[in-house]
């Protein structure tokens, strides 16, 4: 069974002390693995995707990164409106849908 | 920036009553989606719909949900006779392709069963 699993579920960092959310995941066929920022009340909204092992790919203080297994989401020096919620979803090779996991709850505090 | 829009942002229904859900995708997408989340869990995929059919769909997409696109705009989503569990937020997203770069989202719909 496809599946995702972020951790770790909340974390809270001091406004410019960087850090790393994982997303570990078992697809049949990776056709892309999503990453999200969810804000309260509000919709997805697409940051990232990533389609083969060993891809990198960069947006202001974020990066995210592909291995077979896991996917990371690093934060360089944090700011407290990166303050989200961040989702990971993986889409399988013979599916239009995107299989989400229960997300990281980032808080950055000044 | 496109976006994609979701009408009302919240709706409480009374157990039983049929709701629609209403969404306008980005113009140049072909590919349309709902997904819903309960509070605390989750986001989960409901139904994919491409060249006005339903091309996938979920174990919870049961015979009361139904998808429509009436006309060259909107995108709905029925539900026939509510239910307590059906209380979520419901997503639509849409897409110029399948895998492509970034599944639009809209704010969501907000809707609660009483």
């Amino acid at each position: 069974e496809d599946q995702v699993t972020q951790s770790p579920e909340a974390l809270r960092l001091q406004e410019g002390e960087s850090s790393s959310l994982n997303c570990s995941y078992t697809v049949s066929g990776l056709r892309g693995l999503f990453w999200y920022r969810q804000d309260p009340g509000k919709g997805p909204e697409f940051l990232f995707t990533l389609y083969s092992a060993g891809e990198e790919k960069e947006k202001e203080r974020l990066k995210a990164t592909l291995t077979k297994k896991e996917s990371f989401l690093h934060i360089t020096a944090p700011k407290p409106e990166d303050s989200a919620t961040y989702l990971c979803a993986v889409q399988a090779g013979n599916t239009d849908k995107l299989i989400f996991g229960t997300g990281t709850r980032l808080q950055v505090f000044p | 920036e496109p976006e994609v829009t979701q009408t009302p942002s919240h709706q409480v229904t009374q157990m039983g009553q049929e709701v629609i859900l209403r969404c306008v995708p980005i113009s140049n997408h072909l590919y349309f989606y709902w997904y819903r989340q309960i509070l605390g869990q989750k986001v989960e995929f409901l139904v994919s719909f491409y060249n006005n059919e339903i091309s996938e769909k979920s174990e919870i997409f049961d015979d009361q949900f139904s998808v429509e696109r009436p006309d060259g705009s909107n995108f709905t989503l029925k539900i026939r006779s509510t239910k307590l569990e059906d209380s979520a937020m419901y997503f639509c997203a849409s897409s110029e392709a399948v895998g492509s770069d970034g599944y639009t989202f809209g704010s969501g719909t907000r809707l609660t069963v009483v």
